[in-house]
């Protein structure tokens, strides 16, 4: 079974430039993630998806950030203007349903370098 | 609101050694806690969960055990490998489909 797939892997813009990620979850899998990592601390969910619909964006900087996932699969994140603080690893993960959210599987991430 | 703390890293152990990374939480009611691995280049992956209190979450030697009283779930490994180097992430969730909220993750190298 293949698992998460994210492009790129690493990407270091300057500040004010725009930038996006793609994510391919797990076939089969309803609800998707994207976190924020930080260096140092761990994820935080930036957004949740249950298909195409979104569950949770409560942390997402949506002056910035923005995600889509419209056709239930894969899914963009999308940065515009990027600051030096976003400067971060950001996962995508995806779990079969929303109900087990707890066992989620993880892709690699892309590390952000903001200059 | 919810909370994961951890100690901190980096934690360096020589083979065989035992480890024990703790870990306690903050929640109203009763969180389930996971125990989350990143190896070295690779994305995260569930190690173990317990759902209810004195639940012991175990695999591939690792254990954790749910405490109430204490608010704790310490990951410990009787003997530890170099393959086990990797960061440790503890996490909860409150409710049933509700988001994953993360400690800080601790670092542990293995020596030869």
């Amino acid at each position: 079974e293949a698992g998460v797939a994210q492009s790129p892997r690493y990407k270091i813009i300057e500040k004010r430039q725009s930038v996006a990620f793609w994510c391919n979850p797990i076939s089969g899998h309803a609800t998707l993630y994207w976190y924020q990592q930080i260096l140092g601390q761990g994820p935080k969910l930036l957004i949740q998806f249950q298909n195409n619909g979104v569950v949770d964006d409560s942390q997402l900087p949506k002056d910035r950030f923005s995600a889509e996932r419209l056709k239930g699969v894969d899914s963009t994140l999308k940065i515009q203007p990027a600051k030096l603080e976003d400067s971060a690893v950001y996962l995508c993960a995806s779990s079969l349903r929303q109900t087990t959210s707890y066992e989620q599987y993880f892709g690699p991430g892309t590390r952000l370098t903001v200059t | 609101g919810n909370s994961v703390t951890q100690m901190e890293g980096p934690v360096t152990l020589s083979e065989e050694a035992f480890l024990t990374i703790n870990c306690t939480y903050t929640a109203t009611g009763y969180p389930s806690l996971f125990w989350y691995v990143q190896y070295p280049g690779e994305g995260l992956q569930l190690l173990l969960k317990a759902t209810k209190a004195d639940d012991k979450g175990s695999n591939k030697g690792f254990e954790a055990t749910y405490r109430k009283e204490t608010t704790s779930f310490h990951l410990e490994k009787g003997s530890v490998q170099v393959s086990d180097s990797a960061v440790y992430f503890c996490a909860l969730i409150y409710n049933q489909g509700g988001k994953l909220i993360f400690g800080q993750g601790t670092e542990l190298s293995v020596k030869p």
